[in-house]
């Protein structure tokens, strides 16, 4: 199981870019990186997947770089309503082994 | 409206009662999920299921029981054996447990239920 390492929090400022780099060293071959947000007292809401290069939606990009040792989600333009906690997973396959759990997250701040 | 649902919202019991969390989807969906998730920490994997009549121990399963009758129902019940059941539980589901190459597997997270046990 690939282990993340985030940022444990960032703070920003409404209408800046905000550049969260999750660490995954040992990422395997069929490992998937995905973006979750999630608010107080609500649940993970899902924002981007990519497995290599760059993927952009309406909401996010996520940068991986050739060695996929890393990823960048990138949120443009951010507003107050961006301040939330941001979780990197990396996992693939489910097995009967699945032990894939969400890190402790970054929490992003945004200021007016 | 499609989605996935968790009831109560909030639910108090006395130490030593197990208790039972209500997760249900109609999203259609195989796979169905359970988290634990405490003050300033990430979700940790309870169990799993990935189609009805099957389930699986996640990280930390002790002191917790699921059953999956039902494709779109995934009970929770935490039991007495558990140390410190006082948590928010998240529950959610994915069209499938498997990742391709292409595929969108995200998870659907139901809006949590706060369990403290007094």
């Amino acid at each position: 199981l690939a282990k993340t390492t985030q940022p444990i929090s960032m703070d920003s400022y409404e209408g800046q870019e905000v550049n969260i780099t999750c660490s995954h060293n040992n990422i395997a071959t069929n490992d998937y990186i995905t973006w979750y947000q999630q608010f107080p007292s609500q649940g993970p809401r899902f924002i981007i997947q990519g497995y290599k290069t760059k993927v952009t939606n309406e909401v996010a990009s996520l940068f991986i770089p050739a060695d996929r040792k890393s990823s960048t989600l990138s949120l443009p333009r951010v507003s107050l309503s961006d301040t939330a906690v941001y979780y990197c997973l990396v996992g693939a396959l489910l097995s009967n082994d699945y032990k894939l759990s969400f890190g402790a997250g970054t929490t992003v701040t945004v200021r007016a | 409206d499609g989605g996935i649902t968790q009831s109560p919202k909030y639910l108090f019991r006395k130490e030593g009662q197990n208790v039972t969390l209500s997760c249900e989807q109609n999203l259609n969906h195989d796979a169905m999920y359970w988290y634990r998730q405490d003050p300033g920490q990430g979700l940790r994997l309870i169990y799993y299921s990935q189609i009805v009549n099957d389930f699986q121990k996640g990280d930390i399963a002790e002191g917790y029981s699921v059953s999956r009758e039902k494709k779109e129902s995934f009970p929770l019940t935490v039991t007495s054996a558990q140390k410190n059941p006082t948590a928010f539980y998240l529950c959610a589901s994915s069209i499938t447990p498997y990742l391709l190459a292409g595929d969108n597997n995200e998870q659907f997270f139901g809006p949590g239920t706060r369990l403290t046990v007094l």
